[in-house]
C-alpha cells in the first residue's frame, strides 16, 4: 500500500498563476484533509471532506478550492497564487471524522514568487 | 492565548538521557489528545494517543492533567533516532476534523 500520495513534490509558481495539487489514498478512508504548514506555525486546516461528495472549509480556506473527485482522490486548487501561499501542503486521510488517527502524505513544497 | 502551546526547544540531550515535553491547551472542553512525530522535511505521523489514565509505549510515556490543562511526553533512554519534532495535538470539542496542532518541540539527541 502506498498510503497517501501527493503530486507534485515541489512547485514554483509566479504570482497570479493557478495550479492543482493532487492527493490520493489507497486505504479506503472516508475522510480527507488539506493542511498547510508554515515556519513557526502549526499545521492549519484549509479544507476537509468528511466523505465522498462533501467538502467543508477549515481554518484558512481563502484563496483555495477543493474537489473530492471520488473516494480516493481529493485535490486542492489555487486559482490565482499569491506569495502568502508559499508553504508546505499536506494531504491527510482518516477512516472517518470520528477517527482521530490521520495519515499524512509526503507534502508538496510550493513557492510563489 | 493560543489553543495549543509548546516550548519550541530545541532540546539537546545526550543519547540515553530522559527528556520530557509539556504542552498546554486552552479549551477545557477538549476531549482527545495526541502526540505526533515529524521528522525533518517529512510528514507528521501519530506517535501515541493520550488517555486520561496515561499510557506507555515502550520508552514513551504520555500523561494528561485535565486540572492544569496540559499533557506531557516522557522519552526514556533517548536514541539518536528519536531526533525529530514532536507535535502536541488536541481535539477541542470532540468533533473529528478539528485537530489543533501545536507548533512542535524540537528534540536533538546527540552521541
Amino acid at each position: 500500500n502506498a498510503g497517501v500520495t501527493q503530486t507534485p513534490k515541489f512547485q514554483v509558481l509566479k504570482t497570479g498563476q493557478s495550479m492543482t495539487l493532487q492527493c490520493a489514498q489507497d486505504m479506503n478512508h472516508n475522510s480527507m484533509y488539506w493542511y498547510r504548514q508554515d515556519p513557526g506555525m502549526g499545521l492549519r486546516l484549509i479544507y476537509y471532506s468528511a466523505s465522498e461528495g462533501t467538502t467543508d472549509k477549515g481554518e484558512v480556506p481563502n484563496g483555495y478550492n477543493v474537489s473530492r473527485l471520488n473516494k480516493r482522490e481529493f485535490s486542492l486548487r489555487l486559482e490565482s497564487a499569491a506569495p502568502s501561499q508559499t508553504s508546505v501542503y499536506f494531504c491527510a486521510s482518516s477512516e472517518g471524522l470520528a477517527t482521530y488517527e490521520q495519515y499524512f502524505g509526503p507534502g508538496t513544497r510550493l513557492t510563489v514568487t | 492565548r493560543k489553543e495549543v502551546e509548546q516550548d519550541p526547544g530545541p532540546f539537546n540531550v545526550p543519547e540515553g538521557a530522559t527528556v520530557a515535553f509539556n504542552c498546554t491547551y486552552s479549551n477545557s472542553a477538549s476531549q482527545s489528545f495526541f502526540w505526533y512525530r515529524q521528522d525533518c522535511r517529512k510528514e507528521p505521523k501519530l506517535l501515541m494517543s493520550v488517555y486520561s489514565s496515561g499510557n506507555e509505549d515502550g520508552r514513551f510515556t504520555a500523561q494528561l492533567n485535565r486540572a492544569s490543562q496540559y499533557i506531557s511526553l516522557l522519552i526514556r533512554d533517548s536514541k539518536l533516532s528519536d531526533s525529530a519534532t514532536y507535535l502536541c495535538v488536541v481535539n477541542p470539542q470532540n468533533s473529528g476534523y478539528a485537530l489543533n496542532f501545536g507548533k512542535g518541540t524540537s528534540l536533538l539527541v546527540t552521541p
